[in-house]
């Protein structure tokens, strides 16, 4: 089973400001990895898949990069409601699909 | 509206089954993958189940954590999917989620990849 691992496992940022944040996997995963956010009480939202792709409706701000073992996401400027978690999935080697046990982005 | 909706979670003695329900709309369902996923209190994703569409012979995935006790299922003229869970232990209380699979084609086959469409959730609690 691939593990994924994020970090850092909280950022505080304020409005305005860029995140960066990581996800390692424990084994080449090539391209095959995607980013969720999700928001205190609501279900998951699919932002980015094969690393660097955006999902339907995503804003520009997000972008996604890396390859093999290490990924980032990038939020360029963030804005009120980007506050929240963020998982990596990784569809490389499945089952089990396996997530990363996230990042939160909270206001400073 | 493109949607997934989720029921039939509730409170549960350990050992006892239960079956949740994701009722999809706005889309074509018969089309699409479907898969489980369920967040324990405070906790991260787990992936549970995956069920391709009939054109790709409705076959199914599970985590190891629930093979053999959950079934995963779908209902195509209902647009439901079903997660049947059976022999349900503690560590089983979860919020457990539908999504619609993103998947890509693999020669003569069809590989889930991604979720790209998420219901709200129904919240399973097994207590004694």
């Amino acid at each position: 089973e691939i593990v994924l691992t994020q970090s850092p496992a909280t950022l505080s940022l304020s409005p305005g400001e860029r995140a960066t944040l990581s996800c390692r996997a424990s084994q080449s995963v090539s391209n095959y990895l995607a980013w969720y956010q999700q928001k205190p009480g609501q279900a998951p939202r699919l932002l980015i898949y094969d690393a660097s792709n955006r999902a339907t409706g995503i804003p520009a701000r997000f972008s996604g990069s890396g390859s093999g073992t290490d990924f980032t996401l990038t939020i360029s400027s963030l804005e009120p409601e980007d506050f929240a978690v963020y998982y990596c999935q990784q569809r490389s080697n499945w089952p089990p699909f396996t997530f990363g046990p996230g990042t939160k982005v909270d206001i400073k | 509206e493109v949607q997934l909706v989720e029921s039939g979670g509730g409170l549960v003695q350990p050992g006892r089954s239960l079956r949740l329900s994701c009722r999809a709309s706005g889309f074509s369902f018969g089309d699409y993958a479907m898969s489980w996923f369920r967040q324990a209190p405070g906790k991260g994703l787990e992936w549970v189940s995956c069920i391709r569409s009939k054109a790709y012979g409705g076959t199914t995935d599970y985590a190891a954590s629930v093979k053999g006790r959950f079934t995963i299922s779908r209902d195509d003229s209902k647009t439901i999917a079903y997660l049947q869970m059976n022999s349900l232990k503690t560590e089983d209380t979860a919020v457990y989620y539908c999504a619609r699979v993103l998947g890509y084609s693999y020669g003569f086959d069809w590989l889930p990849g991604y979720f790209d469409l998420w219901g709200r959730g129904t919240l399973v609690t097994v207590s004694s």
